[in-house]
């Protein structure tokens, strides 16, 4: 079984420029959410998602965009990437949200220069 | 405001040294208290799952046990592929989950 899949694995960007992460999960899994990972501070919600078309923010939201147009996918869009926004992001999935463990991906390096 | 901390930040055992780490909460309406094995370069990795004071959970060496204000997650016996970093995140009532910042745990040989 795949789990949750995120793609790229690395990437650099230069200040200004649009990307977006991808995430998938096989496991058709209603929750999906995009954390941050930065040396010295817990990983950190972006966004979630309860469900196919409807998302929330996190804890960080600013700076970022998703959508849900599916059960499997939930990409994260950085429109005009900043210095600040250097980090490694997850990708998880879950049942549902109450009391489930969440299934990460192995993460996306990515650095703004 | 909602909090979860971690300690000790990093942990040196010698292979056989049985020891705890810890992670303390301050949130309302805890709703679950999970416990995650990080590799380097990889995702978290779910260990257990507590949702009330008393709880205990055990897998191999390792054991969660859970308080009001804290949890630890008890090692006995490590080898040295126990070496990982150990992440505890909590959930709250509105579903928001909160990540501890690590214990980075290296067991010698």
């Amino acid at each position: 079984n795949a789990g949750v899949t995120q793609t790229p694995k690395f990437q650099v960007l230069k200040t200004g420029q649009s990307m977006t992460l991808q995430c998938a999960q096989d496991m058709n899994h209603e929750y999906m959410s995009w954390y941050r990972q930065d040396p010295g501070m817990g990983l950190r919600l972006i966004h979630y998602s309860v469900g196919a078309g409807i998302t929330d923010q996190g804890e960080v939201p600013n700076g970022y965009n998703v959508s849900r147009s599916t059960t499997e996918d939930f990409p994260l869009r950085l429109l005009s990437a900043a210095p600040s926004q250097t980090s490694v992001y997850f990708c998880a999935s879950s049942w549902d949200r109450f009391n489930q463990p969440q299934h990460f991906g192995d993460g996306t390096r990515l650095s703004i220069l | 405001e909602d909090q979860v901390t971690q300690s000790p930040e990093a942990l040196r055992l010698q292979e056989g040294e049985s020891s705890s780490l810890n992670c303390s909460y301050t949130v309302s309406g805890l709703r679950g208290l999970f416990w995650y094995r990080q590799d380097p370069g990889k995702g978290p990795e779910f260990l257990f799952t507590l949702y009330s004071a008393g709880e205990e959970k055990e897998k191999e060496r390792l054991k969660a046990t859970l308080t009001k204000k804290e949890s630890f997650l008890h090692i006995t016996a490590p080898k040295p592929e126990d070496s990982a970093t150990y992440l505890c995140a909590v959930q709250r009532t509105g579903n928001q989950f909160y990540f501890g910042t690590g214990t980075s745990l290296t067991v010698i040989p």
